[in-house]
């Protein structure tokens, strides 16, 4: 059975910085493109980036690029995504998945990241 | 404002029929293949439907999907409270490179 386990979520101070972690079993890890969606709170899903499975493609939301970074650790089975510069628009659950076709067919249960002084 | 375009809410009654729009252009579900997810209220979302029409191990035929042209719908047929959710559809827009997904439908079985 798939299992995404998503940590590293919590309260931080605008200007700082995160990094979430997607830890993965029941799959091989390796071999399958991953991603990261957000849902701000009340609000709709949107797309934040996603990997390739040797890690060497790496795509991005307009919004992401320049302050989010994906990356990954196939000997760990373990997909991060960085963020630096937090806003307060950044406040959201991020839920990390498995890439199907460009979409999602396992979401992780998710992480909360809130913004705030 | 999301690429794909979804209606807000739609309603009907236990046991009934709804269908839920997902309009996008060429490059997105024009090109690619259409996907659906069931969010329950405090949950991440589900896989209902992928590649337009196909339920995953576990999910009922009253879920179905079709896709024409720039255009998906999901329908939902013998309504049940617990459908009661929010609904995305998503797929990959190749001309941006990005994920994409439409705004989300709130769906109520009165």
């Amino acid at each position: 059975e798939v299992q995404l386990v998503e940590s590293g979520g919590g309260l931080v101070q605008p200007g700082g910085s995160l990094r979430l972690s997607c830890a993965a079993s029941g799959l091989t890890f390796s071999t399958y493109w991953m991603q990261w969606v957000r849902q701000a709170p009340g609000k709709g899903l949107v797309w934040v980036s996603r990997i390739k499975y040797d890690g060497s493609i790496t795509n991005y939301a307009d919004f992401a690029k320049g302050r989010f970074t994906i990356s990954r650790d196939n000997a760990k089975n373990t997909l991060y995504l960085q963020i630096s510069s937090l806003r307060a628009e950044d406040t959201a659950v991020y839920y990390c998945g498995k890439d199907h076709w460009g979409m999602i067919d396992f979401w992780g249960q998710g992480t909360l990241v809130t913004v705030s002084s | 404002q999301s690429v794909l375009t979804q209606p807000p809410s739609v309603s009907a009654a236990p046991g009934q029929k709804v269908t839920i729009s997902c309009s996008g252009g060429s490059s997105n579900i024009g090109n690619n293949n259409a996907y659906w997810y069931q969010q329950l209220p405090g949950t991440a979302p589900k896989l209902l439907i992928y590649e337009s029409n196909k339920r995953p191990s576990g999910i009922p035929d009253r879920f179905s999907g079709s896709k024409s042209g720039t255009s998906a719908t999901l329908a939902i047929s013998g309504l049940q409270t617990g459908d009661e959710a929010d609904y995305y559809c998503g797929t990959w827009d190749s001309g941006l490179s990005v994920g994409v997904f439409g705004g989300g439908t709130k769906l109520t079985v009165l």
